[in-house]
């Protein structure tokens, strides 16, 4: 079965900092996407990034990077320089090929980033 | 233009009622889900439809039946709402053909009291 696991439950820092959130997934599949989405107080789920498993190439996307490591089962996240508006809750998810793309998303139980002025 | 809407984005009801939570998309996609977001903020898959055939069924009660009168909409109806159904309710949809990031709606807060 899938999982994902994010054991950052909250992390908090000064703006201005660099911040990495963890992610570590489990899967059977050998074909397999990983997400990445925001959710902002406001409560909406923001798409932020989707990778294959296929593809380790690293991703880089202004402030944000992800790094994904498939000899750790890791699809962790960094956000250089830190904003006060990137605090939110991050959840990483995980959906395997066998559905044919009808599959939900397998999401992690999400880090609560607190970006402090 | 919003992409994908659901209606209402409250709802207060009494325990025992039955409920329902409107969902459209514009984007011309092929699969909608139904997702349920708890107090603790775990977001778990509750129903996937591709093309109005259901494609997952995750473990929910049998109170909720989701409903697609097309491909652009899935409804979600409530029966005998309990204590424990009080959570947000998202929406998505995604195209099939490839594993698309999924697009969520803003949301339908249920409370039951």
């Amino acid at each position: 079965a899938q999982k994902v696991t994010q054991a950052q439950t909250e992390i908090s820092v000064v703006e201005k900092e660099d911040v990495t959130l963890d992610c570590v997934y489990e899967t059977r599949d050998t074909t397999y996407y990983l997400f990445w989405y925001k959710q902002p107080p406001s409560g909406e789920l923001v798409f932020l990034i989707r990778r294959n498993s296929f593809d380790e190439q690293n991703e880089i996307s202004g402030r944000y990077s992800w790094n994904f490591q498939k000899s750790t089962s890791s699809f962790n996240f960094t956000i250089t320089a830190s904003q006060v508006v990137d605090s939110a809750v991050y959840f990483c998810a995980l959906s395997e090929a066998r559905g044919g793309g009808a599959d939900g998303l397998t999401f992690g139980k999400g880090t609560h980033l607190i970006i402090q002025p | 233009d919003t992409a994908v809407s659901q209606t209402p984005k409250y709802l207060v009801t009494q325990m025992g009622n039955d409920k329902s939570i409107k969902c459209e998309q514009n984007l011309g996609h092929d699969t909608m889900y139904w997702y349920k977001q708890d107090s603790k903020k775990f977001l778990k898959i509750m129903f996937s439809y591709n093309n109005k055939e259901l494609i997952i069924n995750e473990t929910v009660p049998n109170r909720f039946s989701p409903k697609s009168p097309d491909k652009a909409h899935l409804n979600l109806h409530i029966n005998s709402l309990e204590l424990g159904d009080s959570a947000v309710y998202f929406c998505a949809s995604s195209p099939r053909q490839a594993y698309y990031e999924q697009y969520f709606g803003p949301g339908t807060r249920l409370t039951v009291t």
